[in-house]
């Protein structure tokens, strides 16, 4: 079974400096997606970012990026220029490229952003 | 194009009740999913459904807990006599199809109560 392991409870950044959170993933396929999401208190759940495995170059949207580590099973996510809005519960997931598959979440870290 | 509705918000049961969680897909989305979330973990899958049918209920417990997407209207996730250990957040999401990247749109949750 697929497991997503999120070492970090909670990190926290000074407003305008970057963070990095860990991910790290199990699995014995080749072929599957990574994504973070963010959840405000609001609870939404909002997807920050999505990576494919047979991608090479790491996902990048605006502020956020990944370095996905294929070999070492690893995928974090750092976060430039921190403002306060981000200041949320990030989940790692993971989903095999299978189709009819679900999506398996880690247990999250909080980031908490000090002004 | 409005997202995944969940409805109610907010649910609160006695002991022993019935709780019914509603979720509408996002226009299109033929594709449905449960989640939970106990207060301050990740999201545990439930189960994945089709149209009529349920794909992967191995994320469900094997008692008091059902989950329907009928033909027409919404998807509804049932928990019969309720205990005080299933209260949680309860989150849905869609996709349009089953493709690993496709990525799942989360409603904002109903988040039941039992007294």
């Amino acid at each position: 079974a697929q497991t997503v392991t999120q070492s970090q409870p909670e990190m926290s950044v000074q407003e305008a400096e970057t963070v990095t959170l860990s991910c790290t993933y199990d699995t014995s396929e080749s072929d599957y997606y990574l994504f973070w999401y963010k959840q405000p208190p609001s609870r939404q759940m909002i997807l920050v970012i999505r990576q494919e495995a047979y991608k090479q170059q790491n996902a990048t949207e605006n502020r956020f990026s990944v370095n996905f580590q294929k070999a070492a099973k690893s995928f974090s996510l750092k976060i430039s220029d921190s403002q306060l809005g981000d200041a949320a519960m990030y989940f790692c997931a993971y989903r095999r490229n299978f189709g009819n598959e679900k999506l398996t979440f880690g247990t999250g870290t909080r980031l908490t952003i000090i002004p | 194009n409005a997202g995944v509705m969940q409805n109610p918000r907010h649910l609160v049961r006695r002991r022993g009740q019935e709780a019914r969680l509603r979720c509408s897909p996002m226009k299109g989305h033929s594709h449905v999913y449960w989640y939970r979330q106990l207060p301050e973990e990740g999201l545990k899958f439930m189960v994945y459904l089709q149209k009529e049918n349920i794909i992967d209920e191995s994320g469900m417990p094997k008692e008091r807990f059902s989950a329907e997407f009928p033909k027409e209207g919404p998807s509804i996730l049932r928990i019969q006599q309720v205990v005080r250990g299933d209260s949680a957040a309860y989150f849905c999401a869609s996709s349009p199809g089953s493709a690993g990247g496709a990525p799942l749109h989360f409603g904002n949750g109903t988040r039941l109560t039992v007294t």
